[in-house]
């Protein structure tokens, strides 16, 4: 058990929809990072938020938004969505900004778009 | 573009043998380059990671190697072990506020 808490653990949902996909990081992490895994793309990387603030974007849709709360839960919010959303998303978490910490995965979210 | 190119895409392996995954980066700015393993319905979860001061790592049956020059590294899995049948990714980042880039994944399965 990594210590990363991810809700739902699977999602159906009809396109043109929208979900919400919550992370508990680690106990005392500050750090949350959000991943989507598909078969043909591996793993990448969303958006990552340091403490409440955004620090870092990558292949995040418009259509897609996050935020870290005060309590350092965080949330993904996709909407509009499509048959290609269909994939695992991934909550991480680590200590500090520094990517040379350990980042724990949590075991994933499987959203299903029909 | 792709920043890490990960082979084989997939791998099998008799148990007691050698299982070995390469990559391969362009930017010499990273430095920090970790290995996950991932079981199916499960996140990946770190295995080993090395920096580009050292060539070598070892811990247990698991070896990053490490050529700067080549711009490669590896996990080498000694004693291959049913077990160990996962999928593998390796990762590249630098140092600062970079989040980790992974590459496609090897799904390795050892057979008796």
């Amino acid at each position: 058990d990594s210590g990363v808490t991810q809700t739902p653990k699977h999602l159906i949902t009809a396109t043109g929809q929208r979900v919400t996909l919550r992370c508990s990081p680690r106990s005392g992490d500050l750090s949350v990072y959000w991943y989507q895994q598909s078969l043909d793309q591996g793993l990448q990387f969303l958006i990552h938020y340091y403490n409440g603030e955004e620090r870092a974007k990558g292949n995040i849709l418009e259509r897609f938004s996050a935020q870290q709360f005060p309590d350092l839960h965080s949330e993904l919010n996709l909407s509009s969505l499509e048959l290609g959303d269909s994939a695992l998303y991934f909550c991480a978490s680590s200590m500090g900004t520094f990517s040379g910490n350990t980042i724990y995965f949590g075991e994933g979210s499987w959203l299903t778009v029909v | 573009q792709q920043q890490v190119k990960q082979s084989p895409q997939s791998l099998i392996v008799q148990k007691g043998g050698i299982s070995i995954i390469n990559c391969a980066y362009e930017n010499t700015a990273f430095d920090y380059f970790p290995w996950y393993q991932q079981f199916p319905g499960k996140g990946p979860a770190l295995l080993i990671a090395i920096r580009p001061d050292v060539s070598e790592k070892k811990e247990g049956r698991f070896t990053i190697s490490f050529n700067k020059s080549a711009k490669q590294f590896s996990l080498h899995i000694m004693d291959s072990q049913p077990g160990d049948s996962a999928t593998y990714f390796c990762a590249v980042t630098k140092s600062g506020n970079t989040p980790l880039v992974f590459g496609k994944g090897t799904r390795l399965s050892v057979i008796a």
